[in-house]
């Protein structure tokens, strides 16, 4: 699975849109994009995940470039209990896929 | 729908002394996998079971084993525990098997401490 950079922590603040980038440039043209977040003690949550279209749902938008080499995911409105680890990850499927994730961005939002 | 419930929540073990962790999906789940979480080394793939069968492995030592039973529950089992096996371990379900490019939900988690 390709290999994925983002930024250590950023901040937001509440009532704003929350942009957290994600950098994949080894990504493979089968690999999806995940983004999954963790609010401390408690295990991943699933948010969204995409292959080359721009994907939405009811908790964010995932923004893909068309080289596929980064995407952005866009917390509209985000809000206190938005804060948490937010990891960007790159797979593929099949029965040898191996779901690996990063450190992910601490993303604060603050009031 | 009731949630990916994982059992204990927390436990303390010695070195050496064996562990079993249990993990129960969402209804009608058949696939369960097996993360291990640490502040150094973050989260990594344990292993995945779809309907009684080991699907995939992660880079762990044979110490780490799984199975799946008929009704889609799962267990770990380390043995010989050590102090790094502390962790905080994970287990998500999802209705496919997990390589299919579907979402899989997390429990809350079992927290190990071995002293």
């Amino acid at each position: 699975d390709a290999k994925t950079t983002q930024p250590t922590s950023m901040d937001c603040a509440e009532g704003r849109a929350a942009n957290l980038p994600c950098n994949h440039s080894t990504i493979s043209g089968n690999e999806y994009v995940y983004w999954y977040r963790q609010i401390h003690s408690q295990g991943p949550q699933y948010i969204i995940h995409g292959l080359k279209n721009n994907e939405t749902n009811e908790m964010a938008s995932l923004i893909i470039t068309e080289d596929r080499k980064s995407s952005t995911l866009i917390l509209p409105h985000a809000t206190l209990r938005d804060t948490a680890v937010y990891y960007c990850i790159v797979r593929l499927g099949g029965s040898n896929y191996k779901l690996t994730f990063g450190k992910g961005t601490l993303l604060t939002v603050n009031p | 729908k009731a949630g990916v419930t994982q059992t204990p929540r927390y436990l303390i073990k010695t070195r050496g002394q064996q562990v079993t962790l249990s993990c129960s999906p969402i209804s009608g789940h058949r696939s369960v996998s097996w993360y291990q979480q640490t502040p150094g080394q973050g989260l990594q793939f344990l292993f995945e079971y779809f309907s009684e069968t080991q699907r995939n492995k992660g880079n762990f030592p044979g110490r780490f084993s799984g199975r799946q039973f008929s009704n889609s529950r799962s267990e770990m089992n380390v043995s010989t525990l050590e102090l790094g096996d502390s962790a905080l371990y994970l287990c998500a379900s999802s209705s496919r098997p997990a390589g299919d490019y579907n979402e899989q939900f997390f429990g809350p988690g079992t927290r190990l401490t071995v002293l």
